[in-house]
């Protein structure tokens, strides 16, 4: 079975500064995805990035980019230049690459306040 | 492209009733997940469907639980005879098969049991 680990509960950050939310998970598969979703006060859950543990190179989208390090799990969110429509929980998610139910495993989360 | 709908938003019932929730995919996903979300914590996987046949549901977390997608669109989860441990959030999420592994997923259904 995966588990997904985030071990920071809140953060904070000034409003343009950067911040960056840890991830790391346990697994014995070798193909895999792993995403990060944002759960604003609205409470939908809105993918942010997704990453390939197939691919080297880590996903970016926008000011969101991540640090992929497969030998030692982890997988953590770079959040760039910090908008105050940030403000959000962030979980961070598993998903085994030969799991015909694309079944997610979830992190705990981590609540994000971006401060002006 | 109107997203995934659910219904309804809260549900405050007593303990003991039955209570039912839908949820409405995206028009042209053909797999359906529902997930329970409890205060602080992560989303927790309960079933999914392709198309109308429920393929998992081993993680459905009592006989308490079913769901049913009958005609393979909308989808339905029940709970009878309500517990106080079953107030959560019910996240519905759809996905197209093929569809690189994104899940879409609605504003779920408060549950609060008295």
């Amino acid at each position: 079975a995966q588990t997904v680990t985030q071990s920071q509960p809140e953060m904070s950050v000034q409003e343009a500064e950067t911040v960056t939310l840890s991830c790391t998970y346990d697994t014995s598969e070798s193909n895999y995805y792993l995403f990060w979703y944002k759960q604003p006060p609205s409470r939908q859950m809105i993918l942010v990035i997704r990453q390939e543990a197939y691919k080297q190179q880590n996903a970016t989208e926008n000011r969101f980019s991540v640090n992929f390090q497969k030998a030692a799990k982890s997988f953590s969110l770079k959040i760039s230049d910090s908008q105050l429509g940030d403000t959000a929980m962030y979980f961070c998610a598993f998903m085994n690459y030969n799991n015909a139910g694309n079944m997610l495993t979830f992190g705990g989360g981590t609540r994000l306040m971006v401060k002006p | 492209d109107t997203g995934v709908s659910q219904d309804p938003r809260h549900k405050i019932t007593k303990r003991g009733q039955n209570v039912t929730f839908r949820c409405d995919p995206i028009s042209e996903h053909n797999r359906l997940y529902w997930y329970r979300q409890t205060l602080g914590q992560g989303p927790e996987f309960l079933t999914y469907f392709q198309n109308e046949a429920q393929l998992e549901k081993s993680r459905l977390l009592s006989d308490r639980f079913s769901a049913e997608r009958p005609k393979g669109s909308f989808s339905t989860l029940e709970i009878q005879r309500t517990e106080q441990g079953d107030s959560a959030m019910y996240l519905c999420a759809s996905s197209s098969f093929g569809g690189n592994e994104k899940l879409f997923f609605g504003s779920g259904t408060q549950l609060s049991v008295l």
